[in-house]
């Protein structure tokens, strides 16, 4: 089993749809959340940072962490065509120093 | 360009040669973390070095493979005796210190042909 679980999709959605993106994890351990979005040949981007449980909004994008759970999301509102990437949810706890440990990412395709 | 360089973008090697790739931080930055995202996975760390230290090289395949962040100049990440399974892409990141955010580098891509 991975310690972090993502489905790869592709999620394809109409332009102005809600989005919704999810990670598992099984180790107790993370404590810091991240999104990273990554066009296709670039290098990921951070999108948000969240420690422990609870939400957090910026713009467009709302994060939340479920920690009893183990389950992370991530929603993209009113989506653009230039929101389609691929998310990478990312996961940091002190037993693993500071080295993230990464989702394997979603695909998302918003259509015009 | 402030952020974090990567270079050379792409690379190509034969089967055992070596691979030198190039990281360097964003201003101000002394962490550097090495990841590798082999196709249809998401990215693995292989190393944390601090200037002149490795912290953590967990992630580093037993051979072959090593890096270094001297105390001038880039960090390097080090390939030697290339085989095609090395084909990926390279992202270096870093971080102005412990448990601070990390931002990413374009990446290099290595072909192993």
């Amino acid at each position: 089993q991975k310690e972090v679980e993502q489905d790869p999709g592709p999620l394809s959605v109409p332009e102005g749809a809600i989005v919704s993106l999810n990670c598992t994890y099984s180790n107790s351990a993370f404590q810091y959340f991240m999104w990273y979005r990554q066009y296709s040949r670039k290098g990921p981007e951070l999108l948000m940072y969240t420690y422990s449980s609870g939400n957090k909004e910026d713009g467009r994008f709302t994060a939340q962490v479920d920690k009893s759970s183990k389950y992370i999301s991530l929603f993209i509102r009113d989506s653009q065509p230039s929101d389609s990437a691929t998310y990478l949810c990312a996961m940091r706890g002190l037993e693993y120093g500071n080295k993230l440990v990464f989702g394997a990412g979603t695909i998302l395709r918003v259509k015009s | 360009n402030a952020g974090v360089m990567q270079n050379p973008r792409h690379l190509v090697r034969r089967r055992g040669q070596e691979a030198r790739l190039r990281c360097s931080p964003m201003k101000g930055h002394s962490h550097v973390y090495w990841y590798r995202q082999l196709p249809e996975e998401g990215l693995k760390f292989m190393v944390y070095l601090q200037k002149e230290n490795i912290i953590d090289e967990s992630g580093m395949p037993k051979e072959r493979f090593s890096a270094e962040f001297p105390k001038e100049g880039p960090s390097i990440l080090r390939i030697q005796q290339v085989v095609r399974g090395d084909s990926a892409a390279y992202f270096c990141a870093s971080s102005g210190g412990l448990q601070e955010t990390q931002y990413f580098g374009p990446g290099t891509r290595l072909l192993v042909l």
